[in-house]
């Protein structure tokens, strides 16, 4: 089992550029979720996803849209990149309320 | 809204000395409590979930204990490979944020050998 896979690990965009970041996780968990992470800040939720064709917005949705047609993929897209976005980005798993997360290696991306 | 505080920022130890992480805490009735590890370039991995006050969870070298207000990371006689950030979220039991993990800053643990 691979958990949860996140491509790519790294990234460098220019401003107003687009890109998908992609998320698959073979757990068959009905949660997701896109966090981001910045330096000397706690992890903070973008978007998440309670199974498939759901999703709702986290506490940093702005500038972030995500979709969820099937319950292994959950893509993050960024329109009209800016550097506020410069950030690692981790997806995340979990069976629902109560239960812990499991992370992907995160994708580092940098917005020049 | 819910609100996870770590503490210290950093800890250097030396190998062998036993310490304590802290993490307080302010949720809207308590659901779970997580502790992570991540280390450099990596996804945090988990260590623990907590529910109730008085509980207590222990691997190897690491032991987490809860209460109503705060949760403690316990490391005895820790090794270099210990050295990580450690991680602590929160869970709320209703409303609006029962879905989420709301994280703290986390404390960076360093063990000298």
């Amino acid at each position: 089992n691979a958990g949860v896979t996140q491509t790519p690990k790294f990234r460098i965009l220019k401003i107003g550029q687009s890109m998908t970041l992609q998320c698959t996780q073979d757990m068959n968990h009905n949660y997701m979720y896109w966090y981001r992470q910045d330096p000397g800040m706690g992890l903070k939720l973008i978007y998440y996803s309670v199974g498939a064709g759901i999703t709702d917005k986290g506490e940093v949705p702005n500038g972030y849209n995500v979709s969820r047609s099937t319950t292994e993929d959950f893509p993050l897209r960024l329109e009209l990149a800016a550097p506020s976005q410069t950030s690692v980005y981790f997806c995340a798993t979990g069976q629902g309320v109560g239960t812990e997360a499991f992370f992907g290696q995160g994708t580092r991306l940098t917005v020049v | 809204e819910d609100q996870v505080t770590q503490s210290p920022e950093a800890l250097r130890l030396q190998e062998g000395e036993s310490s304590s992480l802290n993490c307080s805490y302010t949720v809207s009735g308590l659901r779970g409590l997580f502790w992570y590890r991540q280390d450099p370039g990596k996804g945090p991995e988990f260590l623990f979930t907590l529910y109730s006050a008085g509980e207590e969870k222990e691997k190897e070298r690491l032991k987490a204990t809860l209460t109503k207000k705060e949760s403690f990371l316990h490391i005895t006689a820790p090794k270099p490979e210990d050295s990580a950030t450690y991680l602590c979220a929160v869970q709320a039991q209703s409303g609006g944020s029962n879905y989420k993990l709301t994280f703290g800053k986390g404390t960076l643990l360093t063990v000298n050998p």
